[in-house]
């Protein structure tokens, strides 16, 4: 099974800030990694697709990159509505799995 | 609008069954792969399985396999998780998604369904 390895897994930041997040895959991938936001007793939401490609309505502060084995996750510019858990997933192959997902807090 | 509603959960004890329904609405429900993820109090989320769009082909986390089977009906735009010989570790919220195979991603979600297995 390929295994993702996000980090940090908590991190703490203040509106305003750039935030970079981090995902690693055990082998190979090419670019089938998506990153989704999760808030407390919400779904997911699906925010970058294909490594890179953001999501339709998602706001231009979100963006991803990398290919192979490490990606990232940007925001650009921290708001309040962006504090919540990060999730990067791997669809190259079964099982697809997830990142352990980093939380981002208000300091 | 895509919507997809789960059904089904609950407490069930420790070796019992149970079975998961999500109804989807607001797409053409035989056109995509779907799948099951699963998130255990204050964890991570899991994948679980996912099912071709006619049923052909089924893929489960090695966790599950044997124990659990996905299926659709897409006469009536649902899916479906057959949950047997349930373990305290499948405690958790499922979640009903749609695969987007063409961009790699799983871009719609239900609000999810609690099963708990507890004596």
């Amino acid at each position: 099974d390929i295994q993702l390895t996000q980090s940090p897994s908590f991190l703490s930041a203040s509106v305003g800030d750039r935030v970079t997040i981090t995902c690693r895959a055990s082998q190979g991938i090419s670019s089938y990694l998506a990153w989704y936001q999760q808030k407390p007793g919400k779904a997911p939401k699906l925010l970058i697709y294909a490594a890179s490609t953001l999501q339709s309505g998602v706001p231009s502060r979100f963006s991803g990159s990398g290919s192979g084995t490490e990606f990232t996750l940007t925001i650009s510019s921290l708001q309040p509505e962006d504090f919540a858990t990060y999730y990067c997933q791997q669809l190259n192959s079964y099982p697809f799995t997830f990142g352990g997902g980093t939380k981002v807090e208000i300091k | 609008e895509v919507q997809l509603v789960e059904s089904g959960g609950g407490l069930v004890q420790p070796g019992g069954s149970l079975r998961l329904s999500c109804a989807a609405s607001g797409f053409t429900f035989s056109s995509y792969w779907m799948s099951w993820v699963r998130q255990a109090p204050g964890k991570g989320l899991e994948w679980v399985a996912n099912i071709k769009q006619d049923g052909s082909e089924k893929y489960y986390v090695d966790s599950v396999k044997g124990r659990f089977t996905i299926s659709r009906d897409n006469a009536k735009n649902s899916l479906y998780l057959q949950m047997n010989s349930l373990r305290a570790e499948d405690t958790a919220v499922y979640y009903c998604a749609r695969e987007w195979v063409g961009a790699a991603a799983t871009d719609y979600w239900g609000q999810g369904t609690l099963v708990t297995v507890s004596s």
